[in-house]
């Protein structure tokens, strides 16, 4: 079993929809939590970031992380057609910095 | 450039081939990062360097994987014999503090897309 999972997909949503997208880990020294962006034929580009438990908040984007469920989520508002994209969870331990572990992604498309 | 730029960005193999990336990544970046990803999968974390040194290899999948960063600056991932498992988007990313909790934003360039034949 992976120590991140994340349910690929695919979503498939109206414009103007809420997005919400999830992650669970079984890997209790997780402390930092991110989400990235991946558009197709390109790298991954940094949405949110949080820090041990809690809610942080960025325009149209809503990062929870719930420790003591191993759940993380991202909500996305009022969605786009360029929000299309694959979103990935990733996350690292105290003394890991950059060094991440990955979800698998969830492609999502917006639909006009 | 202002961003991570890596070469090729497409290579096409035949089996047993040597293969050599190029990851050049942001100015004045400390850290740097290799990672691989599979198709439908995420990034899978390979080597860091912390600017010369190579601090952690663990992700290396076999010893035909070998990277280095001679100047601490260009990086170079160098594949031998490539195998047709070996095929993958290979990321380079960069950042600029040392490695620790607060080593900052990861910046990922396009990547380079390796099929082998």
């Amino acid at each position: 079993q992976k120590e991140v999972e994340q349910d690929p997909g695919p979503l498939s949503v109206p414009e103007g929809a809420i997005v919400s997208l999830n992650c669970t880990y079984s890997n209790s020294a997780f402390q930092y939590f991110m989400w990235y962006r991946q558009y197709s034929r390109k790298g991954p580009e940094l949405l949110m970031y949080t820090y041990s438990s809690g809610n942080k908040e960025d325009g149209r984007f809503t990062a929870q992380v719930d420790k003591s469920s191993k759940y993380i989520s991202l909500f996305i508002r009022d969605s786009q057609p360029s929000d299309s994209a694959t979103y990935l969870c990733a996350m690292s331990g105290a003394g890991g910095g950059n060094k991440l572990t990955f979800g698998t992604g969830t492609q999502l498309k917006v639909e006009l | 450039g202002a961003g991570v730029s890596q070469s090729p960005r497409y290579k096409v193999a035949k089996r047993g081939q040597d293969v050599a990336l190029r990851c050049d990544p942001i100015s004045g970046h400390v850290s740097l990062f290799w990672y691989q990803q599979a198709l439908g999968q995420g990034p899978e974390f390979l080597t860091y360097f912390q600017n010369e040194a190579q601090l952690d290899k663990s992700g290396l999948p076999s010893d035909r994987f070998f990277a280095e960063r001679p100047e601490g600056s260009v990086s170079t991932l160098k594949i031998q014999r490539t195998q047709q498992e070996d095929s993958a988007v290979y990321l380079c990313a960069s950042s600029l503090g040392r490695f620790g909790p607060n080593t900052g934003e990861l910046f990922f360039g396009e990547g380079s897309r390796l099929t082998v034949l």
